[in-house]
């Protein structure tokens, strides 16, 4: 099983802030098959980014991927006021399909 | 418009059983890989089994295994999840969701279904 370990835990910034998140694999996930999701409270996720790079439909590009290997990052270079939520990785490379353990970011 | 519609949530005692269904509609449903994602209060996502789009392959987390069967029926565009021998840990919100097309990656997910696991 590919563990999935997302730091940091919580990050608290101010709208206009760059800010980056991590997600580390315990194994190589091949070719590049970690998606980002979003979720704010009380609704479902919502698909961010896939193939590591790839924004899916209607995201903003303020929202980037990278990564390989076992070491992704997702960056959101101008904080808006909508992006306060909860970020998590997934990977899709090989069942089970594992999620991180998601990034909390809160307005400081 | 794509929309997933979870039903058969509740409260069960520990040790009982549901079925979980989720009505879809604005795609292809048969073309499509479907998956149930759960998430217990307060925690993160914990994806829980997914089903290919004929049927012919399932997989399932580590944790479910033995207890729950991921099924569809596409002449009904519907999914479903049998969860047997239900423990208190199993109590979530269970989220149906669409795969994009030959992946397990989820871009279209229901709005959920609490299940509750207490005596």
């Amino acid at each position: 099983e590919i563990v999935l370990t997302q730091s940091p835990g919580t990050l608290s910034s101010s709208p206009g802030e760059r800010v980056t998140l991590s997600c580390r694999a315990s194994q190589g996930v091949d070719y590049n098959y970690v998606a980002w999701y979003v979720q704010k409270p009380g609704q479902a996720p919502r698909l961010l980014m896939y193939g590591a790079s790839i924004r899916a439909t209607g995201i903003p590009d303020r929202f980037s991927g990278s990564g390989s290997g076992t070491d992704f990052t997702l960056t959101i270079s101008s904080l808006e006021p909508e992006d306060f939520a909860v970020y998590y990785c997934q990977q899709y490379d090989r069942p089970p399909f594992t999620f991180g353990g998601g990034t909390k970011v809160e307005i400081k | 418009e794509v929309q997933l519609l979870e039903s058969g949530g509740g409260l069960v005692q520990p040790g009982g059983s549901l079925r979980l269904s989720c009505a879809a509609s604005g795609f292809s449903f048969s073309t499509f890989s479907m998956n149930w994602v759960r998430q217990a209060p307060g925690k993160g996502l914990q994806w829980v089994s997914s089903i290919s789009g004929t049927g012919a392959a399932t997989y399932y987390a580590d944790s479910v295994t033995g207890r729950f069967t991921i099924s569809r029926d596409n002449s009904k565009n519907t999914l479903y999840i049998q969860m047997n021998s239900l423990r208190a840990d199993d109590s979530a919100v269970y989220f149906c969701a669409k795969s994009i097309i030959g992946s397990y990656l989820f871009d279209s997910w229901g709005q959920g279904a609490l299940v509750t696991v207490s005596s």
